[in-house]
Formats: structure tokens, sequence, C-alpha cells
């Protein structure tokens, strides 16, 4: 049973606009999310993080938004750059077991 | 800067052969986890470990194991490939601070079972 979901496999945002990544979870016990990107031939890199006691965090043109109560979360990249192309995993951690459950990953394709 | 190395970027192997996969990182970090991606289903945990010589099943250990002698270094075995492991394999490495989490992750190995 996937824990953590990723509904849309992909998205296809032109440069300069905002992209939404969206995020949802099952587990309400998770208490720490987490934002990864993947390029071709790359391992995944951490890209922005939340804990659930905030609603928000900000890093440059990444803002990652948690609404607890619908257990939703979402990454905004604005501007979004080409270089943005790549896939996007959310994560969450069960605060029991510490063990890190990734979501099924959205294709970001930032076009000119 | 943080390294975390798989032995090969990609390996074809029989069914019912055993496959070593190996993963070093330079870090220092407690932590070393092995995972499998595939399409439409993400990032699955396969096994990890804490600490020298410790081991804990993750979601979908079956028919693998894992081998943590030194501290730097993780490894994965199929002891009789079969063909639906053929998968991008991913290690990953992080310091024992689990509540953030900040994986460093290798490149990968691409199996194909044949």
């Amino acid at each position: 049973d996937q824990q953590v979901k990723q509904n849309s496999p992909s998205l296809s945002v032109q440069e300069g606009r905002i992209s939404i990544l969206n995020c949802d979870y099952t587990n309400s016990m998770f208490d720490y999310f987490l934002w990864y990107k993947k390029y071709p031939a790359e391992g995944p890199t951490f890209l922005i993080s939340i804990s659930s006691i905030k609603d928000k965090n900000e890093d440059g043109r990444f803002t990652v938004f948690l609404n607890k109560s619908a257990k939703h979360l979402s990454l905004h990249i604005v501007p979004s750059q080409p270089g943005d192309s790549a896939v996007y995993f959310c994560a969450a951690i069960h605060p029991n077991t510490d063990k890190l459950i990734f979501g099924t990953g959205t294709r970001l394709q930032v076009f000119p | 800067d943080v390294k975390v190395t798989q032995s090969s970027r990609y390996l074809v192997k029989r069914t019912g052969e055993k496959v070593f996969l190996e993963c070093v990182q330079d870090m220092d970090h407690e932590n070393m986890f092995w995972y499998r991606q595939d399409p439409g289903l993400g990032l699955r945990l396969i096994y990890f470990s804490y600490d020298v010589k410790m081991k804990e099943k993750g979601d979908i250990p079956e028919g693998y194991s894992v081998s943590r002698e030194k501290k730097e270094r993780f490894s994965l075995i199929l002891e009789s490939a079969s063909t639906n492991q053929t998968s991008m394999y991913l290690c990953a490495s992080s310091y024992r601070d689990t509540r953030s989490q900040k994986l460093f992750f290798g490149s990968g190995t691409q199996l194909s079972v044949l």
C-alpha cells in the first residue's frame, strides 16, 4: 500500500512560470517531509524539507507547503528554469521507524 | 565533496547467479541504505544499516541480503538473481541524526537479469 503518493507522473511548464508538484500521504504519524530531485543517470539529491510543526519552508526559488489536515504537501518552484527538468520525489519519515518512505515521483519538464 | 560510490553503473546477469552490488561512502556516515527504483513505484527500501555489522530489513527484503563489515562499505547481495530483480539499485548514506535524514545517494546500478 502506497503511503506516499504523487498522483501526477509528469508535469510540463514553461520557463519563467510556476511549477507546482503535489504529494499526498496517508499516515498522520509522519512528522518530517523531504523533497529530492533526480537527474537521469544520477542519484537523487536533497532539495528541501519541512517539519510537521511548520506549514511552509522556503529556500530560494523553492517553497514547500504542508497542509496536515489534508495530508498534503506541495513543492513550488518560481520561476521555473530548464535546469529544473528532473524527476522529483517527495518522502516522509515515520517517527517510530525513522525510515524514509518515498513517493512514486513526478517528472518535471521545463520548456523555453 | 561528499561521495557515495557504487561499483558498477550497469550489470547484466543470468537467472540464478549470485550478484554482489558494492557501495562505498567517504563521509564517515553511520547510516547506509539500499533502495531500488522502478517505474511507477518510486524508491523502495530493501535493507538499511545504522552501524557496522548491523542490518535491518526494509520494505522489500525478500531475495536480498546485505553485509556491512566496515563503516564505509555496504554490500547488497542477490543470492539467486531472478528476472523480477531487474531494476535500478541506489545506495545512500546519512549521519546518525535520522530526524533530518538527508540522504546522499550514489549514481545507481542498473541491473538486468536475463
